[in-house]
């Protein structure tokens, strides 16, 4: 089914461990996002990507890394993961622009 | 980076009266977009408005945009009970190639 999916659902790790949020969409978008959600902020974004190789940060990227090697998936790494970044985060998608979309989330919860 | 900021944070109506949340932004924008995020959902986009654009329609929603007072409105008409969710303005300079900066949202609760 075309869309963009997010993995896993849910997650819980502890403090310094890394890990791993996937994000697949099967537009051909040439854009991708990462924002984190959280009570009181809203939405902010972490990281966008123009194409395949071309990342750049948005707001809030401390602490987080993204690689683009294909068009298709767009994936953030937790490199040593603290509690402040426990939040809800989700991907989107967009030819340029034009509105964006979402995936469902991921639940990310560091004890 | 401009944000929109919504106002009322949190409104709850009866089904079939109408509901009005605004928006306000602090920049120059390309256009405003408004999403819906139903709970534990992603966002989903109801609404384009471009800045040369004063009002647009689509079937219960109506928004408006006043780019002298850097403020948007979103209505909805005879309200449903699956209207309930939250309402979210987004701006981008670029049009959103950079990223949309979003406000904290209106929380919609429709009374049966």
């Amino acid at each position: 089914d075309a869309g963009i999916t997010q993995s896993p659902r849910y997650k819980i790790t502890e403090t310094g461990r890394q890990v791993t949020l996937m994000c697949h969409q099967t537009w051909s978008h040439s854009y991708m996002f990462w924002y984190r959600q959280d009570l009181g902020h809203g939405l902010r974004l972490i990281y966008y990507s123009a194409a395949a190789d071309i990342t750049d940060k948005g707001e809030v990227p401390d602490g987080y890394v993204v690689s683009r090697s294909k068009t298709e998936n767009f994936p953030l790494t937790l490199e040593s993961a603290t509690r402040s970044q426990t939040s809800v985060y989700f991907c989107a998608s967009s030819p340029r622009f034009t509105p964006l979309h979402f995936g469902n989330g991921t639940r990310l919860t560091v004890t | 980076s401009q944000q929109g900021e919504e106002d009322p944070q949190a409104l709850s109506i009866q089904e079939g009266e109408n509901a009005t949340m605004n928006c306000s932004y602090k920049t120059s924008i390309n256009n405003l977009q408004w999403y819906r995020q139903n709970s534990g959902r992603g966002l989903v986009h109801l609404i384009l408005i471009r800045s040369n654009e004063r009002e647009k329609h689509s079937g219960r929603l109506r928004v408006t945009l006043d780019t002298s007072k850097k403020s948007s409105s979103l209505l909805i008409t005879a309200s449903r009970a699956a209207d309930t969710a939250s309402y979210f303005c987004a701006t981008g300079e670029g049009g959103g190639a950079d990223g949309l900066t979003f406000g904290k949202g209106t929380h919609l609760i429709i009374q049966p």
